[in-house]
């Protein structure tokens, strides 16, 4: 098994602050994908990464995929309430992915 | 697209009881998986299935629990008998399975075994 490791575990922020999440391996990866979950409900895709070194960008979300394709990073600019919930990493060496524990993300007003 | 629909949302029962979740994939797509979710251990991969057939259940965690898929319309995790530590959230998605393919999941059965 693939082991993912996410931190921090819980990060409790002000609307406005930039934060950064970090999902890291020893193993290689051929994708990474990131994903939102919310109470009550199944996480959902906001990206995947796939060539080392690549950049993705989905409004104020920056997603980063490592060089040697083992580690991934999530940044938010001026974080909003809105943007509370679990995020997730998750790869696999095929498309049964493997998830890391996530990192529970709280915006306060 | 009515997405991956799971039922019952909820389920408490009592130990030693069998339970029996459902799941309806997104219509096309050949892929299905069923995860658990606990604090302690995140987002685990039990059983996933390609067209219709189980290919890895290295995740099941004891011969209780069992999984079927008789159509591409219609997956099934049974646990028989049920235990206290079974309590958790357990979640199908499934994919269309090319590729670095995304995983649209349920909204999950909250399992709850006293």
């Amino acid at each position: 098994t693939q082991l993912l490791e996410q931190s921090p575990q819980f990060l409790s922020i002000q609307e406005g602050e930039n934060l950064t999440v970090y999902c890291n391996s020893s193993s290689v990866f051929s994708s990474l994908q990131w994903y939102r979950q919310e109470p009550g409900e199944g996480p959902v895709l906001l990206v995947t990464v796939v060539t080392g070194g690549e950049v993705k960008k989905l409004k104020r979300l920056t997603f980063q995929f490592g060089d040697a394709r083992k580690d991934s990073s999530l940044h938010i600019t001026a974080a909003q309430p809105g943007d509370t919930g679990l995020y997730l990493c998750a790869g696999g060496p095929g498309y049964a992915l493997n998830f890391g524990k996530g990192t529970s993300l709280l915006v306060t007003p | 697209d009515a997405g991956v629909i799971q039922s019952p949302r909820h389920e408490v029962t009592e130990m030693g009881q069998e339970v029996t979740l459902r799941c309806k994939p997104i219509s096309g797509h050949n892929s299905l998986f069923w995860y658990r979710q606990t604090m302690m251990r995140g987002l685990e991969l039990l059983i996933y299935f390609n067209n219709n057939v189980p290919i890895d259940d290295s995740g099941m965690p004891e011969d209780r629990f069992s999984a079927k898929m008789p159509n591409a319309s219609f997956s099934t995790l049974k646990i028989q008998p049920s235990e206290p530590r079974d309590s958790a959230v357990y979640f199908c998605a499934s994919s269309s399975g090319t590729g670095p393919s995304p995983l649209h999941f349920g909204n999950g059965t909250r399992l709850t075994v006293t």
